[in-house]
């Protein structure tokens, strides 16, 4: 599994954007790259997956640079609501068994009013 | 929207006995995932179930653990004997491929 390495925390104001950035320099070929969202006493939510350039959904983008070294999930207005804590994976979608998400840290966004 | 659903929302025991936690998978999906989260610390994976069969497991997922698909739409996770540091939040999760898995809303163990 290739290694992420995301902020740890991000702190933002209702109604900004929040951008924020994982750096996965190992990525395979096969990898797709896959964002989850995590509200405290909740699992994980699945929000973005992206193969490369750009991915929009009614939640959020995915921004994938050419070289797909990193990753951008961009939160567009973000709410109150949107205090969570954010994981990036890399894994690869070809494999024939089941997969173990790694989940490590994430980053722990805070939004203030 | 279909959703993955998880009994009982908390579950009390005492040090060395058995629990089995229940699981309702979305119901077309073919894989089938156990994740545990200890409190403040991230979530872990346990196991991943396919084809009727263990898939994956991780270190945690030692003998005191097992799954099972008794019917055609339950998935349990049963701990043999607890220990006090078995007390966690765990997820089941389903999906139809791989990366994209949803999750429960989660069973909390308390061992006393």
């Amino acid at each position: 599994l290739a290694k992420t390495t995301q902020p740890i925390s991000m702190d933002s104001y209702e109604g900004q954007e929040v951008n924020i950035t994982c750096s996965h320099n190992n990525i395979a070929t096969n990898d797709y790259i896959t964002w989850y969202q995590q509200f405290p006493s909740q699992g994980p939510r699945f929000i973005i997956q992206g193969y490369k350039t750009k991915v929009t959904n009614e939640v959020a983008s995915l921004f994938i640079p050419a070289d797909r070294k990193s990753s951008t999930l961009s939160l567009p207005r973000v709410s109150l609501s949107d205090t969570a804590v954010y994981y990036c994976l890399v894994g690869d979608m070809l494999a024939n068994s089941g997969y173990a998400l790694n989940f490590g840290k994430g980053t722990s966004l805070l939004v203030t009013p | 929207e279909p959703e993955v659903t998880q009994t009982p929302s908390h579950q009390v025991t005492q040090m060395g006995q058995e629990v089995i936690l229940r699981c309702v998978p979305i119901s077309n999906h073919l894989y089938f995932y156990w994740y545990r989260q200890i409190l403040g610390q991230k979530v872990e994976f346990l196991v991943s179930f396919y084809n009727n069969e263990i898939s994956e497991k991780s270190e945690i997922f030692d003998d005191q653990f097992s799954v099972e698909r008794p019917d055609g739409s339950n998935f349990t996770l049963k701990i043999r004997s607890t220990k006090l540091e078995d007390s966690a939040m765990y997820f089941c999760a389903s999906g139809e491929g791989l990366t994209i898995q949803y999750f429960g809303a989660g069973t909390r163990l308390s061992v006393l």
